[in-house]
């Protein structure tokens, strides 16, 4: 079974442009998360979508992130207008309907300068 | 609001040596907490060590141990002997019960463990 897949792995962006990160939940899983690593704040929960519906939101910035996931198989998280502090790498994680255990992928790494 | 507070790392133990990673929550929202940890080896993904659901229960996976203790509100994992490789960086997390809920991570606490 493949695990949860992220592209790219690796990204780095220039100021005001726009990126956006892929998410192939493992096949099956019904519930798919976003959060964000930096050394300062840690694991940051974003974001979250249980059978393709939006949950909750309470980690987004409310300004320039945006997820979506238009089908069971893949979800993405944009970032409008980076900026240097959104530097950071971007889990993907997915869960199956009945429980709480979290696969993650390996995550993508956005630099922005 | 629902916090995870850990031993932040670098913890660095000698092999063969015993090992504790300290984990204190705060489940102010969440009726009935599950207790996680997760670990992260160099080059790999994020993934569960162990997890435990009911309080006053004990959770293993390959040589840790770690008890859900609600009069402390804790989750300290232990391991009697490392070895070389345990060294990683080890979240203890807390999620609700049920359906696909997120979890909250403490900081990771990167253990290294010397020959």
């Amino acid at each position: 079974n493949a695990g949860v897949i992220q592209t790219p792995r690796h990204k780095v962006t220039g100021k005001g442009q726009e990126a956006t990160l892929w998410c192939e939940p493992i096949s099956g899983h019904s519930a798919v998360f976003w959060y964000r690593q930096t050394i300062v704040q840690g694991l940051e929960f974003l974001t979250y979508f249980r059978n393709q519906a939006p949950i909750d939101d309470s980690g987004m910035p409310k300004e320039r992130f945006s997820a979506q996931m238009p089908n069971q198989s893949h979800s993405t998280l944009k970032i409008q207008s980076t900026q240097p502090q959104d530097s950071a790498v971007y889990l993907c994680a997915s869960s199956w309907g009945g429980g709480n255990t979290l696969y993650f992928g390996e995550g993508s790494r956005l630099i922005v300068v | 609001g629902d916090s995870v507070t850990q031993t932040e790392g670098p913890v660095t133990v000698s092999e063969s040596e015993s090992l504790i990673i300290n984990c204190t929550y705060s489940a102010t929202s969440i009726a009935y907490p599950n207790l996680f940890w997760y670990v992260r080896y160099p080059g790999e993904g994020l993934q569960l060590l162990l997890k435990v659901i009911t309080a006053g229960q004990k959770g293993s996976s390959r040589g840790f141990e770690a008890t859900y203790n609600k009069e402390t509100t804790s989750f300290h994992l232990q391991k009697a002997s490392v070895q070389e490789s345990d060294s990683a960086v080890y979240y203890c997390a807390l999620g609700a019960q049920g359906t696909g809920s997120k979890l909250s991570f403490g900081k990771g606490a990167k253990l290294t463990v010397s020959p």
